[in-house]
């Protein structure tokens, strides 16, 4: 199976928060990321974080990441209908450095 | 923030063909650069990992003949998907990484080829 494992879908109102979820299975793991990608396009990094790290907030986007459970979660304050898009959570370990294992992919629906 | 650069955005072209495809970084130099391939609703796939000035790892499964991979400058990597036929028909992502692999990589906007 995937190393990297995200759920394929989430609705969420305009105005809310969205919290996208991953976990990971390599305990060597270096960097995380967040990457979006909308329809045709290629893929847009929204943040990373540093394996040392539990918290990272960058404006509208906090990443929370919990080592002892291999899980990151993304969350989006105040969700826009531009942050509909597909979602993707990324690893990079040490014994494959600069490549990256990405998940499958969290299709976003924003609602208004 | 860093560019990647990628040429061209959308080919079509008849089976048999060979398209080249480009992946520059506008702004970096990028010492390894990475080429995904991404079929719909799915995930990406890394099909080689392009190092400057020399030979290209591929990843197992792809084909080093099919997929040729050149990497002659801190700037710029190519594809050429050689004898295209319908069933190379994909989206095609590169990606570039800076020497410092602190830094994250950062992606070209795909080029999707169409084989008839």
């Amino acid at each position: 199976g995937e190393d990297v494992e995200q759920s394929l879908f989430l609705s969420v109102r305009e105005g809310d928060s969205s919290v996208i979820n991953c976990t990971y299975t390599d305990s060597s793991s270096t960097y995380l990321y967040w990457y979006k990608q909308e329809p045709g396009a290629g893929l847009q990094l929204l943040t990373y974080i540093f394996s040392n790290m539990d918290m990272k907030q960058d404006q509208r986007l906090t990443v929370l990441l919990n080592k002892k459970d291999k899980h990151l979660s993304l969350r989006i304050a105040d969700t826009q209908t531009g942050d509909s898009a597909i979602y993707f959570c990324a690893e990079m370990t040490t014994d494959s450095w600069g490549k990256l294992q990405f998940g499958a992919g969290t299709q976003v629906v924003v609602t208004p | 923030g860093a560019v990647v650069s990628q040429h061209p955005s959308w080919v079509i072209c008849k089976s048999g063909t060979s398209v080249k495809i480009e992946c520059r970084s506008l702004d970096f130099q990028a010492t390894t650069m990475f080429w995904y391939r991404q079929f719909p609703k799915q995930s990406l796939m890394l099909m080689a990992t392009s190092n400057e000035g020399s030979k290209a790892t591929y990843e197992q499964g792809v084909e080093k003949d099919k997929f040729l991979i050149n990497h002659a400058s801190l700037t710029l990597s190519t594809l050429t998907v050689t004898s295209a036929h319908p069933e190379d028909s994909s989206f095609y992502i590169c990606s570039a990484s800076p020497w410092d692999k602190d830094q994250p990589q950062h992606f070209g906007d795909g080029t999707r080829l169409s084989i008839l």
